[in-house]
């Protein structure tokens, strides 16, 4: 199983803030990789798929680069609506794994 | 618009089975492969199993025989099947169609194992 190790598991910024939040792989994964933003009480949603395309609707903020191991997720300007859980997901390998999540507060 | 509307969840005893089901609409559901995320309270996200529109299976490692997923193309429908409860399975589950550009989650349905 590919283990996928995120990091910080959570962190406080101030409005407007460039917020980085990184993703590594146990084992390459090409670029299958999905960013999700959870919401308190809601389901995931998914922000960048394929490790940096954009799901339509998403913000232009919010972008995802990486190689087959790392990978990063930065919100460029953080805004009060970006209060979440970010999780990544490698899809390349069954089992599909999860990283174990940040919590992004805003000071 | 895609829709997906888990039901089957609630509160079961330890040992027991529950079946969830989860109902398609708005897309072509043979041509999708459809998955479970589970989600324990306050934890993370956690890949369960999932199911190729031709019927192939994968399952997360702990699973270890006691959760079958099927479905039925003809009743846009997917099933997860959980035997052997236990008080650990206590979770949200998630029906997700597809994964990356193509994919959708349903609201979930709540599985609480307790005596």
């Amino acid at each position: 199983e590919i283990q996928m190790t995120q990091s910080p598991s959570s962190l406080s910024a101030f409005l407007g803030d460039r917020v980085t939040i990184t993703c590594r792989a146990s084992q390459g994964v090409g670029n299958h990789l999905v960013w999700f933003q959870q919401k308190p009480g809601k389901a995931p949603k998914s922000l960048i798929y394929d490790m940096s395309t954009l799901q339509s609707g998403v913000p232009s903020r919010f972008s995802g680069t990486g190689s087959g191991t790392e990978f990063t997720l930065t919100i460029s300007s953080l805004q009060p609506e970006d209060l979440a859980t970010y999780y990544c997901q490698q899809y390349n390998t069954y089992p599909l794994t999860f990283g174990g999540g940040t919590k992004v507060e805003i000071k | 618009e895609v829709q997906l509307l888990e039901s089957g969840g609630g509160l079961a005893q330890p040992g027991g089975s529950l079946r969830l089901s989860c109902v398609a609409s708005g897309f072509s559901f043979s041509n999708y492969v459809m998955g479970w995320v589970r989600q324990a309270p306050g934890q993370g996200l956690e890949w369960v199993s999932g199911i190729t529109g031709y019927g192939s299976v994968q399952y997360a490692d702990f699973v270890r025989g006691r959760f079958t997923v099927s479905r039925d193309n003809s009743k846009n429908t997917v099933y997860l099947q959980i035997d052997s409860l236990r008080a650990e399975d206590t979770a949200v589950y998630y029906c997700v169609k597809s994964y990356g550009r193509d994919d959708f989650w349903g609201q979930g349905t709540l599985v609480t194992v307790s005596s």
